[in-house]
């Protein structure tokens, strides 16, 4: 059951433009939201979260967007850097629930 | 190095024998989980312990894995009779929270299994 789904295996996108990854979720019941940067030969590294009573939440180059009519968020990234090709992983989870899941994951380059 | 750390990196093990991934995690975390990615996959839910017990194990087989998370040491996952399908990356994250006070989860680098 793939709750959470990262529909594009990945993005590529030149030095300076903007990188838009996109995720789409099933559960009605999250209510956080959260993506996640991996660097080959590591573990995943906490990027930017957002809450379900926000539409928007901003971190330097980095805004997240959630559309829960759509059941839909987003990562924006600007400008992109060579530096942030890596796979980025959308997650949710439930206040009070046990776990987070997460997508499949995006590979995006950035080409300089 | 006060993240959480993983042993080993790599482990090769032949079809048949036990295969036991060790997790400490970041100081001060009480929470401890495990996720597998497999080869072009995102990263699958297996386990969720807190010291002394599990709380949500129901992403895990029901076979060949057990977790164990003791007052003292490590979290240790461990896989018996190996099988090729379970070659992948397993990752361990801790939190200082459970996940449903929305802390975000701090991984280890992951143990990389082989089974040949």
């Amino acid at each position: 059951d793939q709750q959470v789904k990262q529909n594009s295996p990945s993005l590529s996108v030149q030095e300076g433009r903007i990188s838009i990854l996109n995720c789409d979720y099933t559960n009605s019941m999250f209510d956080y939201f959260l993506w996640y940067k991996k660097y080959p030969a590591e573990g995943p590294t906490f990027l930017i979260s957002i809450s379900s009573i926000k539409d928007k939440n901003e971190d330097g180059r980095f805004t997240v967007f959630l559309n829960k009519s759509a059941k839909h968020l987003s990562l924006h990234i600007v400008p992109s850097q060579p530096g942030d090709s890596a796979v980025y992983f959308c997650a949710a989870s439930v206040t009070g629930g046990f776990k987070t899941i997460f997508g499949a994951g995006t590979r995006l380059f950035v080409k300089a | 190095n006060a993240g959480v750390m993983q042993n080993p990196r790599h482990l090769v093990r032949r079809r048949g024998q036990e295969a036991r991934l060790r997790c400490s995690p970041m100081k001060g975390h009480s929470h401890v989980y495990w996720y597998r990615q497999l080869p072009e996959e995102g990263l699958k839910f297996m386990v969720y312990l807190q010291k002394e017990n599990i709380i949500d194990e129901s992403g895990m087989p029901k076979e060949r894995f057990s977790a164990e998370f003791p007052k003292e040491g490590p979290s240790i996952l461990r896989i018996q009779q190996v099988v090729r399908g379970d070659s992948a990356a397993y990752f361990c994250a801790s939190s200082p929270q459970g996940t449903g006070s929305n802390s975000p989860l701090h991984f280890g680098n992951g143990t990389r299994l082989t089974v040949t």
